[in-house]
């Protein structure tokens, strides 16, 4: 079946580092991938998303691109801040799974002053 | 914008009560979505829901029922609510067609005590 294995967190960062949270997928059919933040005391929201190989998805600094050939979705952020401070969900949707999503497990990002 | 709403909040119920968590969607979706969120385990999906009185079970679904009598309703039940149900539960929406992300409320936080 299909899976998403994300980077354990926690994570922490100072202000202004670089960020990566690292993203792999495995899928039956050519699935769409995204990344979702949670803020804390909300729901998820949907933060980038691409729907086919190299596609680049990106969003308030954010940015990753859809790999085929490594089946990765990595999360890139090149100056973090406070307010970046969430929990980060990478998922999938493939088309032949009865259009249910498959989600990582999330990574908390930390960004201290 | 996307609206999908959640009758509660905060919810305390006792053992053994019936407990109704009501979600609504203003986007005409086709796709409903029950799932519960607990640290350490990500999300996991109750059950699904792809039309109006059509469901299907996630990986959890012991314990629970739903009901879609309306397309922009869906209704989580715990038949008999027990300690181990405590947790955060998300309903999301989506459309059916390919590359659609899913669009969440905001939570309820369930207490069964």
């Amino acid at each position: 079946g299909d899976s998403v294995t994300q980077m354990e967190g926690p994570v922490t960062l100072s202000e202004e580092a670089f960020l990566t949270i690292n993203c792999t997928y495995t899928a039956t059919g050519y699935p769409s991938l995204f990344w979702y933040v949670q803020y804390p005391g909300e729901g998820l929201q949907l933060l980038l998303k691409a729907t086919k190989a190299d596609d680049k998805g990106s969003n308030k600094g954010f940015e990753a691109t859809y790999r085929k050939e490594t089946t990765s979705f990595h999360l890139e952020k090149g100056s973090v801040q406070v307010s970046d401070s969430a929990v980060y969900f990478c998922a999938l949707s493939d088309p032949t799974n009865a259009g249910k999503s498959t989600f990582g497990d999330g990574t908390t990002l930390t960004v201290k002053p | 914008d996307v609206k999908v709403t959640q009758s509660s909040r905060y919810l305390v119920k006792r053992t053994g009560e019936k407990v109704f968590l009501e979600c609504v969607q203003d986007m005409d979706h086709e796709n409903m979505f029950w799932y519960r969120q607990d640290p350490g385990l990500g999300l996991r999906l109750i059950y699904f829901s792809y039309d109006v009185k059509m469901k299907e079970k996630g990986d959890i679904p012991e314990g629970y029922s739903v009901s879609r009598e309306k397309k922009e309703r869906f209704s989580l039940i715990l038949e008999s609510a027990s300690t181990n149900q405590t947790s955060m539960y998300l309903c999301a929406s989506s459309f059916r067609a390919r590359g659609r992300q899913e669009y969440f409320g905001p939570g309820t936080r369930l207490t069964v005590t």
